[in-house]
């Protein structure tokens, strides 16, 4: 069964840092291009960042730019985000998710169940 | 910005529904494909994917939803809708230069 499972959602203070992991199973991760989705409670969803299949290029929301960055170890079958400087209005669900084909930006046909993230103090 | 209308619909079972989609820019690429999606995120659960590249329903979902449209202007029908149909349906494009997703602002259908 093709498979996404994020974790590392925690309760963190304004400023601090957080990294996200998301596990891989049952496709080749290092075949498909990643995403990281967030959406605030009670909101929509909001694309925040991708990585290439071998981690050689990177975008990012503005919302996140210069203080979030992606990363991928295929040899592990893990995607991250780490997460700096966090803000109150970071506090969200973060989902990771798969393009569909090798293709960049072929759709998101796979999705985790998504970790929380809170940023309070 | 992608806008979604209605933002809410309350339908009676057995009815149609339908949502519409209006991009300020087309996702048709320069490919010839053209990569707007659709989702359904049911309460409590994660999107799922339910339209591909307009029109193309993906794997498992049922007829009785369409996607259509061109240009910038796109729309999903749901020809009937039933108790399991209710969520907040997302409208998506893929934005290549430089690469990211774009959501609309979702719509959030109701039974009667």
């Amino acid at each position: 069964e093709v498979q996404l499972v994020e974790s590392g959602g925690v309760v963190v203070q304004p400023g601090g840092s957080l990294r996200l992991s998301c596990a891989a199973s049952g496709f080749t991760l290092e075949d498909y291009t990643m995403h990281w989705v967030r959406q605030a409670p009670g909101k929509g969803l909001e694309w925040i960042s991708l990585i290439t299949w071998d981690g050689g290029d990177t975008n990012y929301a503005d919302s996140v730019k210069g203080r979030f960055t992606v990363s991928r170890d295929n040899s592990k079958n893990f995607l991250y985000l780490q997460m700096n400087n966090l803000r109150t209005e970071d506090t969200a669900f973060y989902y990771c998710a798969k393009d569909t084909y090798f293709d960049i930006l072929s759709g998101l046909d796979v999705w985790g169940q998504g970790t929380t993230v809170t940023v309070s103090s | 910005v992608m806008t979604q209308t209605p933002l809410s619909l309350s339908v009676t079972p057995g009815q149609p529904a339908s949502i519409s989609c209006k991009s300020t820019q087309s996702p048709l690429h320069s490919d010839g494909r053209t990569y707007l999606y659709w989702y359904r995120q049911k309460p409590g659960q994660s999107p799922q994917l339910l339209i591909y590249e307009v029109s193309n329903r993906f794997s498992g979902v049922p007829n009785r939803f369409s996607g259509s449209g061109s240009g910038t202007d796109f729309t999903l029908k749901i020809s009937r809708v039933e108790a399991e149909d209710v969520g907040i349906y997302y409208c998506m494009q893929s934005v290549h230069f430089p690469p990211r997703y774009s959501f609309g602002q979702g719509t959030k259908v109701e039974i009667k």
